[in-house]
């Protein structure tokens, strides 16, 4: 099993609706997790982190985590052309030196 | 500095050339990883430090690579006769903590090798 694993897509999802992305990691110690977009050409900004079991919102984006079941989303309500990109779920793992590691990527195309 | 600066930003080598990609992190952070990533793929990790210690190098792919950050600041990533497998963007990232901080990525720098 990849350390972390995402659907590499593409997801095609219409505009304004709800766009689920989804994440599932290998190490059961992982304790930080992060979400980036990435638009062809650019580097990874990030979108969310979280830590907790739970939701996390900010603003349209909300992050989502169960650590009993080892994974992470991530949702983007109202979803708008511009966040057509590559979302990468990167997770901190703990038996590797508490690297970060990154998964391949979803890419999610909203569609007009 | 405002953000993370890579150099250069795009560098063509020929093949068996060795090259040398620099990083300055933003300023105080503590934790410098390098990634590579290939057209399509995430980044795939080649090391990283905290401080000046390189505590793990395992992601790099041959010896031929090697990374280091002498006062803890500017890293730089030297790959010795480079081989077209080596073409990616090399990406630079720093967190402001050793544990559990977000990492802020660089320009990264795209590497051909003809």
């Amino acid at each position: 099993q990849k350390e972390v694993e995402q659907n590499s897509g593409p997801l095609s999802v219409p505009e304004g609706a709800i766009a689920s992305l989804n994440c599932t990691y290998s190490d059961r110690g992982s304790q930080s997790f992060f979400w980036y977009r990435q638009y062809s050409g650019k580097s990874p900004e990030l979108i969310m982190f979280i830590y907790s079991n739970g939701d996390k919102e900010d603003g349209r984006f909300t992050a989502q985590l169960n650590k009993a079941s080892q994974y992470v989303s991530l949702l983007i309500r109202d979803s708008q052309p511009s966040d057509s990109a590559t979302y990468l779920c990167a997770v901190n793992i703990l038996n590797r030196d508490d690297k970060i590691i990154f998964g391949k990527g979803t890419r999610l195309h909203i569609l007009p | 500095g405002a953000g993370v600066s890579q150099s250069p930003r795009y560098k063509v080598a020929k093949r068996g050339q060795d090259v040398a990609l620099r990083c300055d992190p933003i300023s105080g952070h503590v934790s410098l990883f390098w990634y590579q990533q290939a057209l399509g793929q995430g980044p795939e990790f080649l090391t990283y430090f905290q401080n000046e210690a390189q505590l793990d190098k395992s992601g790099l792919p041959s010896d031929r690579f090697f990374a280091e950050r002498p006062e803890g600041s500017v890293s730089t990533l030297k790959i010795q006769r480079t081989q077209q497998e080596d073409s990616a963007v090399y990406l630079c990232a720093s967190s402001s903590a050793v544990k559990n901080s977000p990492l802020h990525f660089g320009n990264g720098t795209r590497l051909t090798v003809t």
